[in-house]
């Protein structure tokens, strides 16, 4: 079964840092990658996925993550945080197997000061 | 078009109770996922139904069931409640089964005492 760890609990950051978020998995066979995000008080979105092709992907807000298969991680970048950029992400990954469900990571709880 | 939403809101319920959670899906998504998130666990998968039948589960106990409806809404009962029950549950869709791109309802907040 595959799992999800994230690196960073949380992270805080001032306005204009770069931002880059750990997220490895575990499954030996093709998976389908994305990163989640919760805003305060609202539902959890997509940000970004990645299903095959460039293994660089762009999300939304100026997002970005690489998927690198040789170090089985999907780490999320950005290069110059806002202070609306304060939220919680999640890693998730889905094996690319019929009947497997998506798996999330635990978390990282990402807090800009303005 | 509407959003998946859920209901209760908030449920407070007290140790060796039922709860029964709703989720109404958005207009023709078939498959729904219940998730429990609490703190400091992140989401974890609870129950994936799709064409009204469960599809898949997560490693929790047989106290947590569901089922789907033929309008593709879902129920998520939790028996015999647990102070370690308490959490965040959250319903989502995916346009047809292994779309992979889930849409997230607001969720139910459980509070077990």
């Amino acid at each position: 079964a595959q799992s999800v760890s994230q690196h960073n609990h949380h992270v805080i950051l001032s306005e204009a840092a770069s931002l880059e978020l750990g997220c490895n998995y575990s499954y030996g066979g093709t998976v389908n990658l994305f990163w989640y995000v919760q805003y305060p008080g609202q539902h959890l979105q997509l940000l970004l996925k990645y299903f095959s092709g460039d293994p660089l992907v762009k999300g939304i807000k100026g997002f970005e993550a690489e998927f690198i298969k040789s170090k089985f991680s999907f780490n999320l970048r950005k290069p110059s945080v806002q202070w609306s950029d304060t939220a919680e992400y999640f890693c998730a990954v889905r094996a690319n197997q019929a009947g497997t469900a998506l798996i999330f990571g635990k978390g990282t709880t990402l807090s800009v000061s303005s | 078009e509407a959003g998946v939403t859920q209901s209760p809101t908030h449920l407070i319920k007290t140790r060796g109770q039922q709860a029964t959670l709703r989720c109404s899906p958005i207009s023709g998504h078939t498959s729904v996922y219940w998730y429990q998130q609490a703190l400091g666990l992140g989401l974890q998968f609870l129950l994936w139904y799709d064409e009204g039948e469960e599809r898949n589960r997560g490693n929790f106990p047989p106290r947590f069931s569901g089922r789907q409806f033929p309008n593709y809404s879902s129920e998520l009962n939790v028996n015999a409640l647990e102070l370690e029950d308490s959490a965040l549950y959250l319903c989502a869709n995916d346009r047809y089964s292994g779309a992979n791109v889930l849409t997230f309802g607001a969720g139910s907040r459980l509070t077990v005492l």
